[in-house]
């Protein structure tokens, strides 16, 4: 079973409509983070949180919201989702006990289309 | 500001060796990670350089300039399925663990 999953995978929805992408781990990591993905643009970092308690926002977490329900489960939300919000959307988790040689490991992606 | 580039595309030979190279210049540093990401799918870590120098993993090594603000990544006997997208990322200063992502190198093997 994979260690890192997010769902859904796909979605297609309609401008003005809330949806949740849920990301679930079995890694035991404490930190976990949300990210998107845009031809040309990278991965860019929308929240990142260290623990249920500790959550920050990322460089472009305007019009994005999360919730971390528990050490294995962080959940994004698009309050009122608009077109340029179509993007393939990656949850990464990582430990802090590694070190400095922590490494971000990522879930399957969920592609969202908003009409 | 913080900023990390790498070359949009690259195109090699099968069997062949290639070198995908990224520059950087952040606010802090602790480490510059390369990743590999197959089409719609998950990056995937490859490697991870802190100090200056090679590290070698099988046919792949990442070298690191700390100084010259620089890192690669070689390839070599260059396989099919090593057409993929390579990304660099920083990881920020300080304890966040926060990576910074290049835009991506995507590299097409052909026979």
């Amino acid at each position: 079973d994979a260690d890192v999953t997010q769902t859904p995978r796909n979605r297609i929805t309609k401008t003005g409509k809330r949806i949740m992408l849920e990301c679930s781990q079995t890694k035991g990591h404490d930190r976990m983070y949300w990210y998107r993905q845009d031809p040309g643009l990278g991965l860019r970092l929308i929240y990142y949180s260290f623990d249920v308690k500790d959550i920050n926002k990322g460089e472009i977490s305007d019009g994005y919201s999360v919730s971390r329900q528990a050490q294995a489960k962080f959940s994004l939300s698009l309050e009122s989702a608009i077109p340029n919000q179509t993007a393939l959307y990656f949850c990464a988790t990582s430990d802090f006990r590694t070190g400095y040689q922590e490494t971000q490991y990522f879930g399957p992606g969920t592609r969202l289309l908003v009409l | 500001g913080q900023n990390i580039d790498q070359p949009t595309e690259m195109t090699a030979t099968e069997g062949a060796i290639v070198q995908i190279n990224c520059t950087y210049q952040t606010s802090g540093f602790n480490g510059l990670f390369w990743y590999q990401q197959h089409a719609g799918e998950a990056p995937t870590f490859l490697s991870y350089n802190v100090l200056d120098g090679l590290e070698e993993k099988g046919r792949f090594s990442s070298f690191l300039s700390r100084s010259k603000g620089y890192s690669y990544l070689l390839l070599k006997e260059l396989q099919m399925k090593d057409s993929a997208s390579y990304l660099c990322a920083v990881r920020d200063g300080g304890n966040t663990g926060k990576l910074i992502f290049g835009q991506g190198t995507t590299l097409q093997v052909k026979p």
